[in-house]
C-alpha cells in the first residue's frame, strides 16, 4: 500500500517556541492531506484540511493561527504548532488519500508533542 | 453530521476467544467503511475496508460486513491471539468531504 512517513515521532520542546511537523507521501501524489489529533485514550478529531497550493480549510474551534498548515506540494505538508503550550501536549497524525473514489486514507506513524 | 459509535472498552479476552466489536453509522450518503487498528505508540494502520452495502471486508482473521439495513459494520474474530491487543477504529467517509469520521475506539487486551 501507498506510504505517508510523518517526522518526527516524538518531540519534547519548552513553552513558547514552535514545533514543526512533517508529513509525506512517499510514493504517490496528495492533494489532499488531512492532519487529526489524538488526546489520550481517545479517538481522532480532524484539525484540518490541507490542499496543495492553497490555504488549508480548519475545523471549528482550531485555531489556526496556532496551528499553521502549509501544503507547498504534492507530496509534503508541514503543521507548525506555533507559541507550544503544555496544552498543546498531544498525538498528531496525518493522513493522505489518492485522487478521486472512496479509497482509503493513509496515514502516517503519528507525532507525540510533549511540552514542557 | 456524520458520526460513528463503538462499543465502549476496554475488551478483555483470553486468547482464541470470539471477539466483536460493535460499531454502527449514521447513515447520511453513501459513506465507505473502515476498521483500523493502532497498536502503542504508532499510527493508524488500516485493517479493513467495504465501500458498498453487503460488501465484506476482511483480513487477518478479521472479518466486517457492510449492513445498510442496521447501519452497522461490526468487527469479528473467530480466535484472537494476543498480538492482536490494540486499539481498534471504526471509521467512515464523510458526507460531501475527504476527510474521515472516527468512532472513540476500543480497546482491546488479549490474555493469554
Amino acid at each position: 500500500g501507498a506510504v505517508v512517513s510523518q517526522h518526527p515521532s516524538r518531540v519534547i520542546c519548552k513553552s513558547g517556541t514552535s514545533v514543526k511537523i512533517e508529513c509525506r507521501s512517499l510514493d504517490f501524489q496528495a492533494t489532499t492531506m488531512f492532519w487529526y489529533r489524538q488526546f489520550p485514550k481517545q479517538s481522532l478529531m480532524l484539525m484540518a484540511t490541507s490542499n496543495e497550493g492553497s490555504k488549508a480549510t480548519y475545523e471549528q474551534g482550531v485555531e489556526k493561527d496556532k496551528f499553521l498548515i502549509n501544503h507547498a506540494s504534492l507530496t509534503l505538508s508541514t503543521l507548525t504548532v506555533t507559541s507550544a503550550h503544555p496544552e498543546d501536549s498531544s498525538f498528531y497524525i496525518c493522513s493522505a488519500r489518492y485522487e478521486g473514489g472512496n479509497t482509503e486514507a493513509f496515514f502516517g506513524q503519528g507525532t507525540r508533542l510533549t511540552v514542557v | 453530521g456524520d458520526s460513528v459509535t463503538q462499543m465502549e472498552g476496554p475488551v478483555t479476552l483470553s486468547e482464541e476467544a470470539f471477539l466483536t466489536i460493535n460499531c454502527t453509522y449514521t447513515a447520511t450518503g453513501y459513506p465507505s467503511l473502515f476498521w483500523y487498528v493502532q497498536y502503542p505508540g504508532e499510527g493508524l494502520q488500516l485493517l479493513l475496508k467495504a465501500t458498498k452495502a453487503d460488501d465484506k471486508g476482511s483480513n487477518k482473521g478479521f472479518e466486517a460486513t457492510y449492513r445498510k439495513e442496521t447501519t452497522s459494520f461490526h468487527l469479528e474474530k473467530g480466535s484472537v491471539q494476543v498480538s492482536d491487543s490494540a486499539v481498534y477504529f471504526c471509521a467512515r467517509t464523510d458526507t460531501g468531504r475527504r476527510a474521515l469520521t472516527f468512532g472513540s475506539g476500543t480497546r482491546l487486551q488479549v490474555q493469554p
